[in-house]
């Protein structure tokens, strides 16, 4: 399978605690987005990288959350002290300028 | 802000049957649209695109038209099947290169 790969598809976590998910895109795209999803809603756009550079983050993006993408595949997206609000669906895709692929996501669960 | 609207949340058709999804868009500025179909579970599948400089594409049993006049994009399916049901999002881009989605249409095939 060589579409795009999230890690892992599940996670279930106390309030407080620190997460991080990993998304491997595409080998040739250059361009990798982080969304969230909750149920019911559609995709809402939290950033995104051309190569290493991140270059646009949503106003969603608190300071709690950290994307990288250091070598300009993979990107982790941390959440720090989680809350119960940040429950969802996280949704990473990639593109090489042409349509968004997405990956099948991480579930989030805070209890 | 601008944001991406369906006009029916669940669409019901008998199997067999053309199917067209409705969708409004407010950004007179979005110059690509892209609809996706997604499964419970699964991540948001890519369907067809089209640019603002064409008002119809199709692919295999899809359609999708754009009336860029009254900024309304549809898709159609034709001969729809049990394996389409899903919710289908369509999604716009404008300037940036995020997408922003609507909260989607439910397809519910009978037999």
């Amino acid at each position: 399978d060589t579409g795009v790969s999230q890690d892992p598809r599940h996670k279930i976590t106390k309030r407080g605690q620190n997460v991080t998910f990993r998304c491997d895109p595409i080998s040739e795209h250059n361009r990798l987005y982080w969304y969230r999803q909750t149920l019911g809603q559609g995709p809402e756009f939290l950033t995104y990288f051309q190569n290493e550079a991140q270059l646009e983050k949503s106003r969603l993006l608190s300071d709690r959350f950290s994307a990288e993408r250091p070598k300009g595949s993979f990107s982790t997206l941390e959440i720090q002290r989680t809350e119960q609000g940040d429950s969802a669906m996280y949704l990473c895709a990639s593109s090489q300028g042409g349509p968004q692929h997405f990956g099948d996501g991480t579930r989030l669960s805070i209890l | 802000g601008e944001s991406v609207g369906l006009h029916l949340p669940t669409l019901s058709v008998q199997e067999g049957d053309n199917s067209i999804i409705n969708c409004a868009y407010s950004n007179s500025a979005s110059d690509y649209f892209i609809w996706y179909k997604q499964e419970s579970g699964k991540g948001p599948q890519f369907i067809i695109d089209i640019r603002s400089n064409m008002d119809k594409r199709q692919g295999q049993r899809v359609t999708v038209l754009l009336n860029k006049t009254v900024k309304h994009l549809s898709l159609q399916i034709a001969a729809t099947q049990p394996g389409d049901s899903a919710v289908y999002f369509c999604a716009e881009i404008a300037n940036t290169d995020k997408l922003i989605f609507g909260t989607g249409t439910r397809l519910q095939v009978f037999p």
